[in-house]
């Protein structure tokens, strides 16, 4: 097991609420990425924070939004939740500053939208 | 743009069996491409990295291959067994740490 840690695993939500991820990076990581994975699919960049800034960004409305703290854990915000946000959001750490290190993913989170 | 597929979507295997999986990329400035395996469910496993300058990376009964000229990457399993039934992705690093994954290969071994 790597040790990057999500929480929480499971969560049900209503169309239109907000919600919150959370994401603990490995020790010793400053680049925490978030994608997200309908079912079948493979996951999708949605962003990356490298050292408290935001990195990168995907295709990705601006109702996600992120957060990395000085520990470099990170939050996943959503507002305004669309059914088709129903899917298994995971986050990645990594040492950042070059794109050849390996990301280590967590267990994900299961966010289900009625 | 960078697009990954691989082939094939699902495969079914009895146990013992040596296989390959496939994976191919369009946009051969890549930085590394990484291999996962993922159970049901579940976060994602990385079982080998290889770099833009390494042709292949070997684990166990796992070695993947990378041929960045020709766009592909390959992943072949030895001696598969029931505990190596999953879905198993690549994905390619371009520019900073953004990994861009194809749509996995189910495999099912059985004994």
């Amino acid at each position: 097991e790597t040790g990057v840690t999500q929480s929480p695993t499971h969560l049900i939500k209503t169309r239109g609420q907000q919600v919150t991820l959370r994401c603990s990076s490995q020790s010793g990581h400053n680049t925490v990425s978030w994608y997200q994975q309908a079912l079948g699919q493979g996951p999708q960049f949605i962003f990356q924070y490298y050292r408290e800034e935001e990195n990168g960004r995907g295709n990705f409305p601006p109702r996600f939004s992120g957060l990395q703290f000085p520990n470099y854990s990170s939050e996943l915000n959503v507002n305004a939740l669309e059914l088709d946000d129903s899917a298994l959001y995971l986050c990645a750490s990594s040492r950042g500053g070059v794109p050849t290190y390996e990301q280590y993913f967590g267990p994900g989170t299961r966010l289900t939208v009625t | 743009k960078q697009e990954v597929t691989q082939i094939p979507a699902a495969l079914s295997v009895p146990e013992g069996e040596n296989l390959v999986l496939n994976c191919s990329f369009t946009d051969s400035a890549i930085y590394n491409l990484q291999w996962f395996r993922q159970d049901p469910g579940k976060g994602l496993t990385s079982l080998l990295l290889i770099q833009s300058s390494q042709r292949e990376q070997t684990s166990g009964r796992l070695n993947a291959s990378l041929d960045k000229s020709s766009g592909r990457s390959t992943l072949y399993i030895a001696a598969s067994q029931p505990g190596d039934s999953a879905t198993y992705l690549c994905a390619g690093v371009t520019g900073f740490q953004k990994l861009v994954f194809g749509t996995g290969t189910r495999l099912l071994v059985s004994p």
